[in-house]
């Protein structure tokens, strides 16, 4: 059992380039999410879906942009890279029933953007 | 968006003390996660609480969920080298589907 699997773990991206970070979990959580986490901070909420054909806009999605064509796989794309984009994302998911809170989270992916 | 205050930002503690740190929220959550997460990882839950004053071990880890929902706490009995890294609390809004982060207690244990 995997559970949630981010890749890549690290990548470097000129200003302007276009990047996908994909995340996978086999747990068949209904829920998925893309945090990022800057120096110092928690963790900021990008987008999120509750199944699949179903996305929504977090905190701060400005720049980003996901689908969820399955109930295993949710991308999180990067069109045009900016340095303020630099941090490291973090996705999540949980099964959405009861009252259960967990989120698990994969490994996490630095991007850095020059 | 939802403000979290946690608290404290940093502690350095020798091996063997007791740790306490704390989480505020500007509104009612119905439910408070604790995580920690080590270098280069993604967070882990530790405890999670669901109803207000409930009190949750996980070993020497004990946590509240304050009674008027709006604050958590997190207490380390005992501290060892291995409780080294960063705890973040999280809550959730009744119905809403995302947690929100506070901004984390960096933890160093002086052997």
């Amino acid at each position: 059992n995997a559970g949630v699997t981010q890749t890549p773990k690290f990548r470097i991206l000129k200003i302007g380039q276009s990047m996908t970070l994909q995340c996978a979990q086999d747990m068949n959580h209904n829920y998925m999410y893309w945090y990022r986490q800057d120096p110092g901070m928690g963790l900021k909420l990008i987008y999120y879906s509750v199944g699949a054909g179903i996305t929504d806009k977090g905190e701060v999605p400005n720049g980003y942009n996901v689908s969820r064509s399955t109930t295993e796989d949710f991308p999180l794309r990067l069109e045009l890279a900016a340095p303020s984009q630099t941090s490291v994302y973090f996705c999540a998911s949980r099964t959405g029933q009861g009252t259960t809170g967990e989120l698990f989270f994969g490994e996490g992916s630095r991007l850095t953007v020059l | 968006g939802q403000q979290l205050n946690q608290s404290p930002q940093s502690m350095f503690i020798q091996e063997g003390e007791d740790v306490s740190m704390n989480c505020t929220s500007s509104s009612i959550f119905n439910t408070w996660l604790w995580y920690k997460q080590d270098p280069g990882e993604g967070p882990v839950l530790l405890i999670a609480l669901y109803k207000a004053g409930e009190l949750t071990s996980n070993g020497r880890l004990t946590a509240q969920f304050g009674i008027t929902r709006k604050d958590s706490f997190l207490n380390i009995s005992a501290s060892i080298p291995s409780d080294v890294g960063i705890y973040f609390c999280a809550g959730r809004e009744t119905g809403a589907n995302n947690l929100f982060f506070g901004t984390g207690t960096r933890l160093t244990v002086i052997p």
